[in-house]
């Protein structure tokens, strides 16, 4: 069963321009991390947000959690091409088991 | 600290021979899982260890199994292997922070079967 669906799953746009990608389940959730993979390699640890309606900034990068902790989206001021990669998010209940995104898959072009 | 390391890299199989991949988490992090990766499937749970012990499963078929040591080095095995065996697998090792764990993961083993 997929509990976390991301949209969209993939997005090409120029370098400068923003975007936004959303990260949505009917569950809740006690805590959501977001990753960012390059080909290749593992997933990186972006950020992790476990309050309803946080809201946290890395960089460039805005991350925020739903108020009923049942979804996230995460916005890219100005992209660039260092962003390219798949965007994953993953959501945690009780327990250490993490339920993964579908993935977005971000292409930023020069 | 030192990150994740999964060993090998890369690995070339046949059709029905076992394999066997290892994973040496970040110091101090009890608990590994591991997770397959294909371009059509996403990232699928295997399964979690936590001290020496299989804490959680995921649904994948007995040939796919897993083991921790006391220092919480892990492996896992695939044994009469399959072409759809071909993927990425992921090795995480996550800490408690709190009420809440973090994960973090290596650089995956590429096996291809041939």
């Amino acid at each position: 069963t997929q509990l976390l669906e991301q949209s969209p799953q993939f997005l090409s746009i120029q370098e400068g321009e923003n975007l936004t990608v959303y990260c949505n389940s009917s569950s809740v959730f006690s805590s959501l991390q977001w990753y960012r993979q390059e080909p290749g390699e593992g997933p990186v640890l972006l950020v992790t947000v476990v309050t309803g309606g946080e809201v946290k900034k890395l960089k460039r990068l805005t991350f925020q959690f739903g108020d009923a902790r049942k979804d996230s989206s995460l916005h890219i001021t100005a992209a660039q091409p260092g962003d390219t990669g798949l965007y994953l998010c993953a959501g945690t209940n009780t327990g250490n088991q993490f339920y993964f995104g579908t993935g977005t898959s971000l292409t930023v072009i020069p | 600290k030192a990150g994740v390391t999964q060993t090998p890299r890369y690995l070339i199989k046949t059709r029905g021979q076992q394999v066997t991949l290892s994973c040496s988490p970040i110091s101090g992090h009890r608990s590994v899982s591991w997770y397959q990766q294909t371009p059509g499937q996403g990232l699928q749970f295997l399964f979690e260890y936590f001290s020496e012990t299989q804490r959680n499963k995921g649904n994948f078929p007995g040939r796919f199994s897993g083991r921790q040591f006391s220092n919480s080095r892990s492996e896992m095995n695939v044994s009469t292997l399959e072409l759809g065996d071909s993927a990425l697998y992921l090795c995480a090792s996550s800490l408690e922070a709190g009420t809440y764990y973090e994960q973090y993961f290596g650089p995956g083993t590429r096996l291809t079967v041939t």
